[in-house]
Order: structure tokens, then C-alpha cells, then sequence
């Protein structure tokens, strides 16, 4: 069965800096799907970032950046200039492919960002 | 669009009541979920659906049911509710077809549950 570990309970930052959020994952699936979704204090789940396990370039959106490290099993978020509206729940969640799996994600335990002024 | 949205936001129930958690999406979506959640844990599988009519257990599907008549609609109902079923509750929903985008989970705004 899959697993995903989130290793860091909680994380800090202050306001503009740059923090690295650790997860990793197993499985024995070569084909598959890594997400990082965001839970502010309103319970709202929100994708960041996405990306899929057959690309090499990691994924990017604004600020927002993975290193996906295959053989490792390890995919990490990378979040630079840091904002007090980043200050969230985050978890790593892995689907396995197409065909290969029901289609639900599995998701790691959080990790809880706190952003200071 | 609204998406995917869940009634009701909050709910407190007595042991060995029951209720049904609502939950739609109006995005035309194949496959649908409930994930529940508890504190300082991720979410994890209750029941899913690939299609209206189709539905199987997920990881923690004991002291719950599901129906899918449509493909709008799927109601979570739970049965002599228990205070282990104290949690949070999200529904979502994707398209089901094959490649990343259509992988990608659209959850509801959650329902916490209280038995007490």
C-alpha cells in the first residue's frame, strides 16, 4: 500500500523568506500523480501544485515550486517570499495512475506553516 | 460554477442518532468522494463513486453508506452515530478521465461533526 510521511509537524518562516516543506512517499507504482494542497484555518482544501511522476522538470506556480526527486521518493515544496496569507495546514497527497487505483488521494499527516510579521 | 458544496457546515448529534450528510457539484464530475478528517491528521478514504450507481469502501468505511442516483449527488448517511465518528467531513470530486488535470480533487467546504 502507499504511504506518504510529512516528517515536519510544524515549520516557521518569517515574512519573505523562503521555507522548504519535506514529504515522502511509498510506492511500487511507476506511474503516478504527487499533489501539495493548502488548508487555511477556514477547512477549505486548495490545490498549490501539482505533478506528475513521468515529468523530470518540476512543477512551478508563482511562488510556489516542488523539488520531485524520483528515486528518492521525495517531493518537497518550496515556498519563496513568504506571505502572511501563506500561513496554512499543508499536506502532500499521491493518486496512483490511471487505471492503476481508485482514484482517491492518499495524504500525508500536515504540516503546519506559521508565517511571522 | 459552485462547485462542490456540503450540508450542512456544523452538526452535533446524540449517540445512536443518525443523519445524512449532503453533498453536490455541478461540474459534471464522473468520479465523487468522502474523506473524513481528524485532528492532526490527514484525510482519509470513507467511500468513493465512479458513476452514478457505482460505489465502493474506501479505507475507513465502518458505520457509514452511500448512494450515487445521479451524477450530481452523493449523500453520505451514517447510522447509530458513535463519538469515534467525531471528525470532519469533505466531500470532492474530479472528472475521472486519464492526466493530471482531470486527477485533480475539488473538495467541498467540510462538515464538522460532533457525537456526543
Amino acid at each position: 500500500a502507499q504511504t506518504v510521511t510529512q516528517s515536519q509537524p510544524e515549520m516557521s518562516v518569517q515574512e519573505a523568506e523562503t521555507v522548504t516543506l519535506s514529504c515522502t512517499y511509498d510506492t511500487s507504482e511507476s506511474d503516478y500523480y504527487l499533489f501539495w494542497y493548502k488548508q487555511p484555518p477556514s477547512r477549505q482544501m486548495i490545490l498549490v501544485i501539482r505533478q506528475e511522476a513521468y515529468k523530470q522538470q518540476n512543477a512551478t506556480e508563482n511562488r510556489f515550486s516542488v523539488n520531485f526527486q524520483k528515486a528518492a521518493k521525495s517531493f518537497s515544496l518550496k515556498i519563496s517570499d513568504s506571505q502572511l496569507g501563506d500561513a496554512a495546514m499543508y499536506f502532500c497527497a499521491y493518486r496512483g495512475g490511471y487505471g492503476g487505483s481508485q482514484g482517491n488521494l492518499i495524504f500525508g499527516k500536515g504540516t503546519k506553516l506559521s508565517v511571522k510579521p | 460554477n459552485a462547485g462542490v458544496t456540503q450540508t450542512p457546515k456544523f452538526r452535533i448529534l446524540k449517540i445512536g442518532q443518525s443523519m445524512t450528510l449532503q453533498c453536490a457539484q455541478d461540474m459534471n464530475h464522473n468520479y465523487m468522494y468522502w474523506y473524513r478528517q481528524d485532528p492532526g491528521m490527514g484525510l482519509k478514504l470513507i467511500y468513493y463513486s465512479v458513476g452514478a450507481g457505482i460505489t465502493d469502501k474506501g479505507e475507513v468505511p465502518n458505520g457509514y453508506n452511500v448512494s450515487r442516483s445521479t451524477t450530481e449527488d452523493f449523500p453520505l448517511r451514517l447510522e447509530l452515530a458513535a463519538p469515534s465518528q467525531t471528525s470532519v467531513y469533505f466531500c470532492a470530486s474530479s472528472r475521472g478521465d486519464e492526466g493530471i488535470f482531470s486527477y485533480e480533487q475539488y473538495f467541498g467546504p467540510g462538515t464538522r461533526l460532533t457525537v456526543t
